[in-house]
């Protein structure tokens, strides 16, 4: 079984840009798709992007998602900080028999 | 719209069984290629996956919880259910019911949540 990690925090002013990673422990990032999820507190995650770079309907542009073979990592970059985008933030992928969630990166717009 | 709803009891003893069940409405249960599973989230911790059922009955469990986990589900009341044995105070936590794809031509997300019910262990 494999583990997502990613940094307990990150943080950045209103307008700019930043970049939460999330690294696969064993087996490569591009073998199965990545997704990330916002969770504002007391309530349930949602999807900001999935299949590692796709983004749901109402979601902004300004939410962003790759991976990196060479760092065997996926990124999500939020351009144009807004205080709403406050947040805890997780990644998750899976393999044939388990779905893995990252230990969530606490976003603090400055 | 699918909807997602958890219920079941707030409050279970140490060494007890937790049983939750999940109602889902809003669309076709049986009939779809999506996965229906249970997350939890400890206070002020993280997600973590417990299992996933899918509508035929196969499951898949978390390996460090997979020994006191099952999920099964009904198809004709458009639910599935988590028990979880031996409960400790470190399962106490928030649990989520969710729709999720698995490959296989349906999106690879956790795209509908109920809204979660905490549930604590303590005697």
């Amino acid at each position: 079984n494999f583990m997502l990690t990613q940094p307990l925090s990150v943080s950045g002013s209103p307008g700019k840009t930043v970049t939460i990673s999330c690294t696969r422990s064993s087996g490569s990032i591009a073998s199965n798709y990545v997704q990330w999820y916002q969770q504002r507190p007391g309530s349930a995650p949602t999807t900001v992007i999935y299949e590692d770079n796709q983004r749901p309907s109402g979601v902004p542009d300004r939410f962003s998602g790759s991976i990196d073979s060479s760092s065997n990592s996926a990124s999500l970059i939020i351009s144009g900080l807004k205080s709403e985008d406050e947040a805890d933030y997780y990644c998750q992928s899976y393999d044939s028999s388990n779905q893995v969630f990252g230990g969530g990166t606490k976003l603090t717009v400055l | 719209q699918l909807q997602l709803q958890e219920s079941g009891p707030g409050l279970v003893k140490p060494s007890e069984t937790l049983s939750l069940t999940c109602t889902v409405s809003g669309g076709s249960f049986s009939r779809s290629s999506y996965y229906w599973a249970w997350i939890r989230q400890p206070p002020g911790k993280g997600l973590e996956w417990i299992g996933t059922i899918f509508y035929s009955g196969s499951t898949y469990y978390s390996p460090s919880l997979k020994s006191r986990v099952t999920i099964s589900v009904d198809t004709s009341t458009n639910h599935f259910s988590l028990k979880l044995t031996s409960v400790t105070a470190a399962d106490t936590a928030v649990y989520y019911c969710a729709r999720h794809g698995w490959g296989g031509g349906t999106k690879d997300a956790f795209d509908f949540w109920g809204q979660g019910t905490m549930v604590t262990v303590s005697s």
